[in-house]
Parts: structure tokens; C-alpha cells; sequence
């Protein structure tokens, strides 16, 4: 089973700022990656697909990149709405199992 | 407009059922093509893909809790069902459905509260 580890924990920063979030699979993924944003008490949200690939409405601000095992997800100026908390997510082979790492909260400075 | 909307008990008591609704709005559920997820989160934890079933009735589930799940559809409703059996309180989360890409879940519904406790 292909395991995501995602860092930092948390990262504190302050709007206007550039953020970069790592998530590293234990296997390789091809671009099998998705980010999603979560705000408290509200379902996720798909941001990035197949690793850079921006989902419908996603601004532009928000960008992924990276293959095989190592994958970035980069947010180029922060907004005040921004501060959630994000996870990656991938899809194995076959079956076709999905996993999602343990998430990455971002905190106003 | 493609919405989900999942409901189920707030409340269970631990060694029985669960059974859980995603109702389907704004696309069929025997559209070639569609496939619809079942995930889970818990009180502060990351999520958890719990089981898929296809517009051919494929269905998939996860590893480690397949013994406990059956996930089904109903056309007719353009509903998907999930029952977990013998809940323990290590099920208590939030339950999402959600239209399920290849890759990806791209629509989720709000999220139904399961709580198991006696």
C-alpha cells in the first residue's frame, strides 16, 4: 500500500506570502495526485488534479508540479480565504485504491 | 449543477449497522461514466477512502475494512448506500460522498456526522 507523507505539519505564514507544500508517496504515483483544500466544518475541496492540472474555479495563485514520488503544491501570494488545511491524495494502480496524507494546516502568522 | 447530499443516523451504538444515503442531483447515476466514493474523516484526522461503485455496478473497497462494507445503488432514486456492520466507536467521523474521476473526487456532499457510542 503506497503511503503519503506530507510536511510540514503546519506552516505559519502571513498574507502576501509564498507557501510550498511537499508531498512525498513511498511508491511512485506516475501524476496520480490531487490536493484538496479543507476549511473547518466543511467538506474538501479539489484544487489540483493529475499533479498540475488546476480543478474548475481554482485561481490561478494556486499551482502543482512534481512526478513519481515527490510533488509540490505552491500557493504564489496568500489570501486571507487560504488558510485551511490541505491534503494530497493519490489513486494506486489496480485496484484502484485511493489515499490521502495526513494533511498540512496553514496558519496566519 | 452536480450535487451530493449524504445522510444517515447521527447516532449509533457500537456491534450494529450503519447505513448510510448519497443522493445524486444533476446527473444520472447510470451515466457511462460516473462513480461515486465513499470517504470518511474523523475528529481531527486526515481522510480515509472507504469504497467506489461505478455506473456498471464494479465496486471497489478499502483494504483494510472490506469485511465490513457493502456499498450498493439504486437507479431509481439516483441513491448510492453504504452499510458498515458492527460499528465500533473508531467509526465516529464525518461520512462524504463524492463523484469519483479516474484519479481524483471532484464534486463532495456536505457530510453526515456518525457518532458510535452506547
Amino acid at each position: 500500500e503506497i503511503v503519503l507523507t506530507q510536511s510540514p505539519v503546519t506552516l505559519s505564514l502571513s498574507p502576501g506570502e509564498r507557501a510550498t507544500l511537499s508531498c512525498r508517496a513511498s511508491q511512485s504515483l506516475s501524476n496520480y495526485l490531487a490536493w484538496y483544500q479543507q476549511k473547518p466544518g466543511q467538506a474538501p475541496r479539489l484544487l489540483i488534479y493529475d499533479a498540475s492540472s488546476r480543478a474548475t474555479g481554482t485561481p490561478a495563485r494556486f499551482s502543482g508540479s512534481g512526478s513519481g514520488t515527490d510533488f509540490t503544491l505552491t500557493i504564489s501570494s496568500l489570501e486571507p480565504e487560504d488558510f485551511a488545511v490541505y491534503y494530497c491524495q493519490q489513486r494506486s494502480g489496480w485496484p484502484p485504491l485511493f489515499t490521502f496524507g495526513p494533511g498540512t494546516r496553514v496558519d496566519i502568522k | 449543477q452536480v450535487t451530493l447530499k449524504e445522510t444517515g443516523p447521527a447516532l449509533v451504538k457500537p456491534t450494529q449497522t450503519l447505513t448510510l444515503t448519497c443522493t445524486l442531483s444533476g446527473v444520472a447515476l447510470s451515466s457511462s461514466g460516473m462513480r461515486v466514493s465513499w470517504i470518511r474523516q474523523p475528529p481531527g484526522k486526515t481522510l480515509e477512502w472507504l469504497a467506489r461503485i461505478d455506473w456498471d455496478d464494479e465496486k471497489i473497497y478499502s483494504t483494510s475494512l472490506k469485511t465490513r462494507l457493502t456499498i450498493s445503488k439504486d437507479t431509481s432514486k439516483n441513491q448510492v448506500v453504504l452499510t458498515v456492520t458492527n460499528v465500533d466507536p473508531a467509526d465516529t467521523a464525518t461520512y462524504y460522498c463524492a463523484r469519483t474521476r479516474t484519479n481524483y473526487m471532484d464534486v463532495w456532499g456536505t457530510g453526515t456526522t456518525v457518532t458510535v457510542s452506547s
